[in-house]
């Protein structure tokens, strides 16, 4: 069974950076074709996605966010981590992080399963 | 930002069929991505719901179809049931946005 779970601070101040844990179990970032997301969700909005990693080290990212984020693994820990840099209040939301299995589909064509149950970072002073 | 568009609702009595269309353009869905849906319920995470345009993970029940044509997709929902109020969001790719996976505006469905 694949499980995801997101770990961090639940405020942060403006002009801080955010560190996100993604700590999961049931497969491994090693194997091929295996990729941890990042998604938000600010209160009563849409999902945005922000950044991914891939099993062999290779990272994308929001191309509006880019400049402020950065996607990392530990493969031995299971753990994925996002960091963002100077955060404001518009950055708050429901953080996720999700697994992607690119075995299933052709490059672009990946779908985001599971997910985690998210974790709420609000910034403020 | 979001690149796809979709109705902000729709509604429709138990037992009755609600279509969500979700409009994108030629550098995503008419570029030939799949497109995968999401159905979330109040206070919860996301749950694929469609992938591939068209399939259904184990356990969705068949009253949830997908389909797609040139730059826009569609999810269907037949004989609405009380617990399929939620919000639902569609997903695709866009090759104009280095490697950016996109979502939907997002779509309430409300059983009257």
């Amino acid at each position: 069974q694949v499980t995801l779970r997101e770990s961090g601070p639940a405020l942060v101040k403006p002009t801080q950076t955010l560190t996100l844990t993604c700590t999961f179990s049931g497969f491994s970032l090693s194997t091929s074709g295996m990729c941890v997301s990042w998604i938000r969700q600010p209160p009563g909005k849409a999902l945005e996605w922000l950044a991914r990693i891939d099993w062999d080290d290779d990272k994308y990212y929001s191309t509006s966010l880019k400049t402020r984020l950065t996607i990392s693994k530990d493969t031995s820990k299971n753990q994925v981590v996002l960091t963002m840099t100077n955060m404001d209040p518009v950055d708050t939301a429901t953080y996720y992080c999700a697994r992607i299995d690119q075995s299933q589909a052709a490059a672009g064509d990946n779908w985001f399963d599971p997910w985690g149950q998210g974790t709420l970072v609000t910034v403020s002073s | 930002q979001s690149v796809l568009t979709q109705p902000p609702s729709v509604s429709g009595a138990p037992g009755q069929r609600v279509t969500i269309s979700c409009t994108g353009s030629s550098s995503n869905i008419g570029a030939g991505y799949d497109v995968h849906w999401y159905q979330q319920l109040p206070g919860t995470a996301p749950k694929l719901l469609i992938y591939g345009n068209s399939n259904r993970p184990s356990g969705v029940p068949d009253r949830f179809s997908g389909s797609k044509s040139g730059t826009s997709a569609s999810l269907a929902i037949t004989g609405l049931q009380a617990e399929d109020e939620a919000d639902y969001y569609c997903q695709s790719y866009d090759s104009s946005l280095s490697g950016s996976m996109v979502f939907g505006t997002g779509t309430k469905v409300t059983v009257l």
